[in-house]
């Protein structure tokens, strides 16, 4: 079953502004990580956030993780075309190495 | 390095054929793991390997699926017999153990007729 659930299932932005996708999971967690998928593409990761930690940055990539509210959200800032695609969380609950993913975010980022 | 290596990328075959998707993870990396990929169930873990043993095949959707890892550079998914509803996006990912994050390789395109 799914362990993440993401908001909104759909995107669509102008370039230069900012994108921000949300993630709610179920259980308690080790770490929370975020993919990105381009289209017909496997996964790359990009970011990932210790379940002791709050915040992290990585370029233009940011993101926090609210562990009492079991949420955590990507912020992507003055997004690119080359942004388009989707997002997923993977949440980490220590089981060897083993995610679950959320349902994805599909990001549009109109010239 | 050059990735997780899959293959094939494409395949399309008929209801009932036995399909066998393979996997080459990073060199280096000991733990493995098959996802599928659908847009009615999502990103979906089937079976995940460390040391080339398999520890939780709890993904695996019935017993026309199998999965073996015979040495640390290789890896197979075979269905038999093929259904249409098999029809998905395989992904194969590895990663090194303790380390959090996973590579994933380009994945196959299977399509059951």
């Amino acid at each position: 079953s799914q362990q993440g659930e993401e908001d909104p299932q759909a995107l669509s932005i102008q370039e230069g502004e900012n994108a921000t996708m949300n993630c709610s999971y179920k259980t308690s967690i080790n770490n929370l990580q975020w993919y990105r998928q381009n289209s017909g593409r496997g996964l790359v990761h990009l970011i990932l956030i210790r379940s002791n930690e709050r915040e992290k940055h990585s370029g233009r990539l940011r993101v926090t993780l609210d562990t009492s509210k079991k949420s955590s959200s990507l912020l992507i800032t003055a997004s690119r075309a080359a942004d388009t695609a989707s997002y997923f969380c993977a949440t980490d609950t220590g089981g060897g190495n083993k995610l679950t993913f959320g349902t994805g975010t599909q990001l549009k980022v109109e010239l | 390095d050059a990735g997780v290596i899959q293959s094939p990328r494409h395949e399309v075959t008929e209801m009932g054929q036995e399909v066998t998707l393979r996997c080459k993870p990073i060199s280096g990396h000991n733990s493995l793991f098959w996802y599928r990929q659908t847009m009615m169930r999502g990103l979906e873990l089937l079976i995940y390997f460390n040391n080339n043993v398999p520890i939780d095949d709890s993904g695996m959707p019935e017993d026309r699926f199998s999965a073996k890892m015979p040495n640390a550079s290789f890896s197979t998914l075979k269905i038999q017999p093929s259904e249409p509803r098999d029809s998905a996006v395989y992904f194969c990912a590895s990663s090194s153990w303790g380390a959090e994050t996973q590579y994933f390789g380009p994945g196959t395109r299977l399509l059951v007729l």
